[in-house]
This record gives structure tokens, sequence and C-alpha cells, in this order.
């Protein structure tokens, strides 16, 4: 599975949006790239996958570069219920590939 | 219609005893994985398995630890002979057959060892 860089803190003010980004260069055609988020030490929360296309739901938006070698996850009007350690993963739709690799993820403050 | 659930979900084991960790995935999902976060660690597969089949145990400590997901009933791991080191939170996740499905997790176990 391909690996993906994130950073590892940001900073966003309550209300605004918050824009996460996800390098993931060496992604094969048919991998997905999926966002969970880990609020303090709950179990993994998932937000939104996609393969090609931007995809919206009621959490997040899903923006893929035409390239696919990049990603970002907005929340459009972030809480302080939104700070949490989010993880952008490669994942693949091949047998014997649907483990999920988690790697340390981007740790998301929201600021009152 | 229910999430994961996983219990206990919190578990006390002196050294040398053994834990049982269940998982009992969401309605209609048939496949379960567990995953084990280290404290101040990132999440990590351990095993994958199918009703009554292992599928994917790579992540899985050589020694000590086993898992099963019977016909009926949940997935249990099972740690034998519990050391410190085993001290994680424990997280199960379910899935349908489907190889693209989203995993969803449970809220975890965690196991303290003293």
């Amino acid at each position: 599975d391909a690996k993906t860089t994130q950073p590892p803190s940001m900073d966003c003010a309550e209300g605004r949006a918050a824009n996460l980004p996800c390098n993931h260069s060496t992604i094969s055609g048919n991998e997905y790239v999926y966002w969970y988020r880990q609020i303090h030490s709950q179990g993994p929360q998932y937000i939104i996958h996609g393969l090609k296309n931007n995809e919206t739901n009621e959490m997040a938006s899903l923006i893929i570069t035409e390239d696919r070698k990049s990603s970002t996850l907005i929340l459009p009007h972030a809480t302080l219920r939104d700070t949490a350690v989010y993880y952008c993963i490669v994942r693949g739709a091949r047998q014997g590939a649907q483990k999920l690799v988690f790697g340390q993820g981007t740790r998301l403050t929201i600021n009152p | 219609n229910a999430g994961v659930m996983q219990n206990p979900r919190h578990l006390v084991r002196r050294r040398g005893q053994e834990a049982r960790l269940r998982c009992s995935p969401m309605k209609g999902h048939s496949h379960v994985y567990w995953y084990r976060q280290l404290p101040e660690e990132g999440l990590k597969f351990m095993v994958y398995l199918q009703k009554e089949n292992i599928i994917d145990e790579s992540g899985m400590p050589k020694e000590r630890f086993s898992a099963e997901f019977p016909k009926e009933g949940p997935s249990i791991l099972r740690i034998q002979q519990v050391v410190r080191g085993d001290s994680a939170a424990y997280f199960c996740a379910s899935s349908t057959s489907v190889l693209t499905d989203t995993q969803y997790f449970g809220p975890g176990t965690r196991l303290t060892v003293l």
C-alpha cells in the first residue's frame, strides 16, 4: 500500500474551514484514499473516502488532485469537537490489501 | 443500527494471566479486524478474520496471541501469559465482505497489565 505524508500538527479557529493536506505520491490506480479521525483515545471514526473524484458527505469534503498524488480533507465549519488526530490512509482494493496502515496523522487543534 | 461493540471496555490483568477481548461486528458485517495502539503510538494492524477463517495475521505477535471468529458469537482476541508490554488499547473494526468496503471501529478495550 502507498505511504502517506501529513503535517504533524495544525491549528484552526473555530467556525473557519480546516484544510488538512495529505501526500500520497506513490498511489496506484486502484487504491482509495481514506480519512479517519481519533478523538482523544476513542476508536477511530470514519470520515470519508474517494478514488478519483471529489467527494462530500455530512462531515467533510475530500478533494483529490487530478494526478491523485495528493488530497485535502476539508471540514467546512470547524468546531471544538473536531479537535482530533486525522489519519489519511491509502488502501488497495485487491484481496489481501484490506488492512489499514495508520501513520502518525495530523493533530488538529480547533481554537475558540 | 448498533455499531461495533467491544467488551470489556477496561481490563486489568496481572502478569502471567490470560486476557480475552471480545468484538461483536456491526449487523450485516462478516469481516473483523483487530488493531493495537500502544501508549503514545499509532494504530497497528494485527489480524483480519472472516467467519471461521483467519485471512491475514501478518501483524500478530508470533507467541501468546491468538484470534478467532466462530460461526456463532463474537470475535475473540486472546492473549496468554500477559506481560507489561501488552498494555495497550485494542480496537476491533468490521466491514462487509466487499473488498473495498469501509471498516468501522469499536470503542476499544484498554488492557492494563500490572
